[in-house]
């Protein structure tokens, strides 16, 4: 089933410890990104990446690394997560990077950090 | 920078009331896409409109994109509690293809 897998769906963490929320696809899409939703202020994009070792900042990259060394899985890095980064983050992909390719979504990562 | 406006944030309705969310951008885009996001799911797209004008149905949603390209709506014909969520508009200018989102309207179904 093409899909996009995020792992985990809930996690509870501690002011600095670092962390990884990993991201898949097995559709052999280019363009992978990564999102941030909190109530009333939508989606807001972290990073995105146009294909295998490009990546780039999106509207909300402090706080956050990525990388994308091949081309099925985008991992998001909080390296020193702060309370406000608690938030529901998702992955997605398309085809390519081009207009008008729709995103498909992972299920979400509920992240909250004390 | 760019901006994607979207209205109303909340809407609430009667079980077969129609509904309409709006989307207005401060400069002309290359095409618009809408999703929609269940309770506790992730966005779905549903549909993307290019041309000047366009006017596109799913059975009961009719999408519409302005003349200008500037504005774009999504009316929903008497709705069904299957039609519960939030949807999202998101466009793309012709210099970059990053998706601007709107905020959402969450539709809710009055009991």
């Amino acid at each position: 089933e093409a899909q996009v897998t995020q792992n985990p769906r809930y996690l509870i963490t501690v002011t600095g410890k670092k962390l990884t929320v990993t991201c898949s696809q097995n559709m052999n899409h280019e363009y992978m990104s990564w999102y941030r939703q909190d109530p009333g202020l939508g989606l807001r994009q972290i990073y995105y990446s146009m294909n295998v070792e490009v990546t780039d900042k999106g509207d909300v990259p402090e706080g956050y690394k990525v990388s994308r060394k091949e081309k099925r899985n985008f991992p998001l890095i909080l390296e020193s997560p702060s309370p406000n980064q608690t938030s529901l983050y998702f992955c997605a992909s398309s085809l390519s990077a081009t207009q008008g390719s729709p995103l498909h979504f992972g299920n979400g990562t509920r992240l909250t950090v004390t | 920078g760019q901006q994607v406006m979207q209205i109303p944030q909340y809407q609430h309705v009667q079980e077969g009331e129609d509904f309409t969310t709006y989307c207005n951008s401060s400069t002309t885009l290359s095409n618009i896409q809408w999703y929609k996001q269940r309770p506790g799911g992730h966005p779905v797209f549903l549909i993307q409109l290019v041309k000047s004008g366009e006017v596109k149905k799913q059975k009961r949603l009719t999408f519409q994109f302005g003349e200008a390209k500037k504005n774009s709506s999504l009316h929903i014909t008497a709705t069904q509690t299957t039609d519960v969520g939030t949807y999202f508009c998101a466009g793309s200018l012709d210099s970059n293809y990053q998706l601007i989102w709107g905020a959402g309207t969450k539709l809710i179904i009055k009991p």
